[in-house]
């Protein structure tokens, strides 16, 4: 399989509870970004990393909100305390930087997270 | 505030016709604009995509357009199939490699 994986796909759970997520990039694809998406809007860009260093991270990404990637290949995002307000669909995907000049990103099917 | 705006939540086609699919965007600085298509239940494909230096890039069936003065790009689909039928999101970057910056979508219906 050459595509991005993302594992669990469905997660349900309870306000204030811990949920982690987790994405397997393409293989050799250094650049890694994860994405928020809600009912009718469009995926909403959390953070991104190269290799191991987290790059960026989106103002909108409350301190709740963790992610890593340690070795460089697969990455976790991590939610702690979750609220009602963070039910939605979460997308991974990943590119080679400079490979490309149009920086396609390859996205992963996403986790759809239900806070009750 | 909505950096990329897709003003037109759905759009219908009759199967062989053109499809037409519009964006806008306020942000000057950005250099890369992408196309992506998304079926229910799986991620967003990459479709099609245009740097800033260009005003035209055709794949096939799909042509991307620019026009930077006017801050708007559009996706032309012809002609159009069935198959078609899905959200498509524009999308945007600032930097090589960076984050992308998405419109709401347009659901495109493709009527046989």
């Amino acid at each position: 399989d050459t595509g991005v994986s993302q594992n669990p796909r469905h997660k349900i759970t309870k306000r204030g509870q811990n949920v982690t997520f987790r994405c397997d990039p393409i293989s050799e694809h250094n650049r890694l970004y994860w994405y928020r998406q809600t009912l009718g809007q469009g995926p909403e860009f959390l953070t991104y990393f190269q290799n191991e260093a987290q790059l960026e991270k989106s103002r909108l990404l409350s301190d709740r909100f963790s992610a890593e990637r340690p070795k460089g290949s697969f990455s976790t995002l991590e939610i702690q305390r979750t609220e009602q307000g963070d039910s939605a669909m979460y997308l991974c995907a990943s590119s080679l930087a400079w490979d490309s000049p149009y920086n396609e990103q390859f996205f992963g099917p996403g986790t759809r997270l239900t806070v009750l | 505030d909505q950096q990329v705006k897709q003003n037109s939540p759905s759009l219908s086609v009759q199967e062989g016709r053109i499809s037409i699919l519009n964006c806008d965007y306020t942000n000057s600085m950005f250099d890369y604009f992408l196309w992506y298509k998304k079926y229910p239940a799986e991620g967003p494909t990459f479709l099609i995509s245009i740097s800033s230096i260009k005003d035209k890039n055709e794949d096939g069936r799909f042509t991307v357009f620019l026009n930077k003065s006017a801050k708007h790009l559009s996706l032309h689909i012809v002609p159009s199939q069935p198959g078609d039928s899905a959200v498509y999101f524009c999308a945007a970057s600032s930097v090589q490699g960076g984050k992308l910056i998405f419109g709401q979508g347009t659901e495109l219906s493709v009527k046989p």
